[in-house]
């Protein structure tokens, strides 16, 4: 079955270090692929999507996303960030064989700590 | 508008007992789903309603775990003969079923149900 890796449970840096967060899913096939954030006390919400087109998708507050078809990966960047992207982030899959057509599969999370 | 919500934000209750809680999705929105998530992992599908039916109930741990949604809006998640390892955040999230599930989900604030 589908299944999505995010490699670093807790990420740490300081105001204006850029940032990488890695996320591979298992399974090809037409994969729609999601980052959503939960910043703390607060409800998961989207922060970009790629659902086909472009493989480079930006979304809010600056971050972007590389959907790399021959690697299963889709993971996230900022180039600085800020102490308020302070937050836990989820990538998430559906479709691709071996997947679904409706509920998304989330990876385990990573935790962002920006250091003021 | 108003978001996705739900009720009650946190469930204490003793082993073995029955639970109900309940998600109000977004006016207008079909579909709905429900997740689990417990302490330090991505969010795990439970079951998806697109309208009235259950279009993939294939998260549902065992059959002690029911879901309704009569008409087609509010959702009720029943849990029977509750056990300390259903502890986690429940999560409901809707989407306008446009594209037949792949559209972006909005999340309430989900459920921490705990089992003494």
């Amino acid at each position: 079955a589908q299944s999505v890796s995010q490699h670093n449970h807790h990420v740490i840096l300081s105001e204006a270090a850029s940032l990488e967060l890695g996320c591979n899913y298992s399974y090809g096939g037409t994969v729609n692929l999601f980052w959503y954030v939960q910043y703390p006390g607060q409800h998961l919400q989207l922060l970009l999507k790629y659902f086909s087109g472009d493989p480079l998708v930006k979304g809010i507050k600056g971050f972007e996303a590389e959907f790399i078809k021959s690697k299963f990966s889709f993971n996230l960047r900022k180039p600085s960030v800020q102490w308020s992207d302070t937050a836990e982030y989820f990538c998430a899959v559906n479709g691709g064989y071996g997947g679904s057509q409706g509920n998304l599969i989330f990876g385990k999370g990573t935790k962002l700590s920006v250091k003021p | 508008g108003a978001g996705v919500s739900q009720t009650p934000s946190n469930k204490v209750t003793e082993k073995g007992k029955y639970v109900e809680l309940r998600c109000d999705p977004i006016s207008g929105h079909t579909a709905l789903y429900w997740y689990r998530q417990s302490l330090g992992q991505g969010p795990e599908f439970l079951i998806y309603f697109q309208g009235t039916g259950a279009a993939d109930d294939s998260g549902l741990p065992n059959d002690r775990f029911f879901a309704v949604r009569p008409e087609g809006s509010v959702s009720t998640l029943k849990i029977q003969r509750t056990e300390r390892g259903d502890s986690a955040v429940y999560l409901c999230a809707s989407s306008s079923g446009r594209t037949g599930g792949l559209d972006e989900q909005y999340f309430g604030p989900g459920t921490r149900l705990t089992v003494t």
